[in-house]
């Protein structure tokens, strides 16, 4: 039981170059999210996928696009990497509950340099 | 103004420290409460989460909600090197059963505990 899994774990990209984040959990969770952590701003929220077939935009979703390839598979792109896309991605997934109470389990993270 | 504010930090303490980590929020339609601890290099994990306001305690960890005031409060006992790691709180609203819940976070707190 691997959890929440991320690839790569870093890159490197040139301005104007397009890249994938790839994310898979094997916890069947029907939630999956993409953040991202920079220094002195916390973790924001980019994409979730409340469940397979759906995604919404979060609080900073522009430069970025999702897809939930199926249940156990959300991927975040960048289509034209800008500098300011430098940061620590994590993605997380949840499971669906009735009551109170919900854990977002992340994964270890991908670094991203855009020079 | 953030929706959640997190004194960055950094905390150094010496062991067997009791530790106080605080957070303030603005918005009173957060119903969810939430402590993540997050190692350096690593994803964030959940400590501890509570519902409205009181206290929840768990083993070393006391988590305490003031609604009134819009505080939350994570309290340390008998503080280990092995706690040296950021904390971040989180928090959200009340969501449908069922759906996704997003996390507004904190900008984190620093501790180091001193052997």
């Amino acid at each position: 039981n691997a959890g929440v899994t991320q690839t790569p774990k870093f890159q490197v990209l040139k301005t104007g170059q397009s890249m994938t984040l790839q994310c898979a959990q094997d916890m069947n969770h029907n939630s999956m999210y993409w953040y991202r952590q920079d220094p002195g701003m916390g973790l924001r929220l980019i994409y979730y996928s409340a469940s397979e077939g759906t995604t919404d935009k979060g609080e900073v979703p522009n430069g970025y696009n999702v897809s939930r390839l199926n249940k156990r598979e959300f991927s975040l792109r960048l289509e034209s990497a800008a500098p300011s896309q430098t940061s620590v991605y994590f993605c997380a997934s949840s499971e669906r509950r009735r009551v109170a109470g919900e854990t977002q389990y992340f994964g270890p993270g991908t670094r991203l340099l855009v020079l | 103004q953030k929706e959640v504010e997190q004194d960055p930090g950094p905390l150094s303490v010496p062991e067997g420290a009791i530790v106080s980590l605080n957070c303030t929020y603005s918005n009173s339609a957060f119903q969810y409460f939430m402590w993540y601890r997050q190692y350096s290099r690593k994803g964030p994990e959940l400590l501890m989460y509570t519902y409205s306001s009181g206290n929840k305690e768990d083993g070393r960890f006391t988590a305490q909600v003031d609604k009134s005031s819009k505080y939350i409060s994570l309290f340390i006992r008998d503080s280990q090197p092995s706690d040296s790691a950021t904390y971040l709180c989180a928090t959200s609203v009340a969501g449908s059963s069922g759906s996704a819940r997003q996390l507004t976070f904190g900008s984190g707190t620093q501790l180091t505990v001193l052997p």
